[in-house]
């Protein structure tokens, strides 16, 4: 089945660091593949997506390229903020495999950025 | 302002009460979702519907109800609350099946 794999965290930073959460995922069709961020306190909200190979989503100053080489979504920001604290998650939608094309979610990553 | 509304915020639910959760979108959506939350374990769907008229099953359903009447709402019942529902839970929709999903705020449930 469709499975999402996802840096473990917590990561913390210090402002204006470099961030990269890794994602890697395994998917028997054709996925789309989204970044979302949970604020604290709050629901899970769309960061970006891509939704075929070579595809790069962006928002925010958040990037991430969507490698079907390497199975593979990982998230960047070249220069974090405190703002950008939160818990984000790596998340495929199969429309070609098993999945009915329901959304399969890595487990999280806790990110803090300090000042 | 479009978006998903639930209610309640949260809850303190006794064991073995019934329980329903309200889901309401003004999108038009044709896809509805239902997932809890719990630390450690990230989020797993528990029902979904495709269409107004029909639902599934997701990972993990039993204990969970759920109808779609219409296209807007998407109520989830509890029929005999158990302490391991405690969870927050988040309704969900997308245009349609595959498409990217927008969340509700949640509703956070306590059974004691």
């Amino acid at each position: 089945g469709d499975s999402v794999t996802q840096m473990e965290g917590p990561v913390t930073l210090s402002e204006e660091a470099f961030l990269t959460i890794n994602c890697t995922y395994t998917a028997t069709g054709y996925p789309s593949l989204f970044w979302y961020v949970q604020y604290p306190g709050e629901g899970l909200q769309l960061l970006l997506k891509a939704t075929k190979a070579d595809d790069k989503g962006s928002n925010k100053g958040f990037e991430a390229t969507y490698r079907k080489e390497t199975t593979s979504f990982h998230l960047e920001k070249g220069s974090v903020q405190v703002s950008d604290s939160a818990v984000y998650f790596c998340a495929l939608s199969d429309r070609g495999g098993g999945s009915n094309y329901k959304l399969t979610f890595g487990k999280g990553t806790l990110l803090t950025v300090n000042p | 302002i479009a978006g998903i509304t639930q209610a309640p915020t949260s809850q303190i639910l006794a064991a073995g009460r019934r329980m329903t959760l309200r889901c309401t979108q003004d999108m038009r959506h044709n896809a509805m979702y239902w997932y809890r939350q719990d630390l450690g374990l990230g989020l797993r769907l528990i029902h979904y519907s495709n269409t107004a008229g029909t639902t599934g099953k997701g990972e993990v359903p039993d204990g969970y109800s759920v109808s779609r009447a219409n296209t807007d709402d998407f109520p989830l019942t509890l029929a005999s609350a158990v302490p391991s529902q405690t969870s927050v839970y988040f309704c969900a929709s997308s245009r349609d099946r595959g498409y990217e999903q927008y969340f509700g705020p949640g509703t956070r449930l306590t059974v004691t």
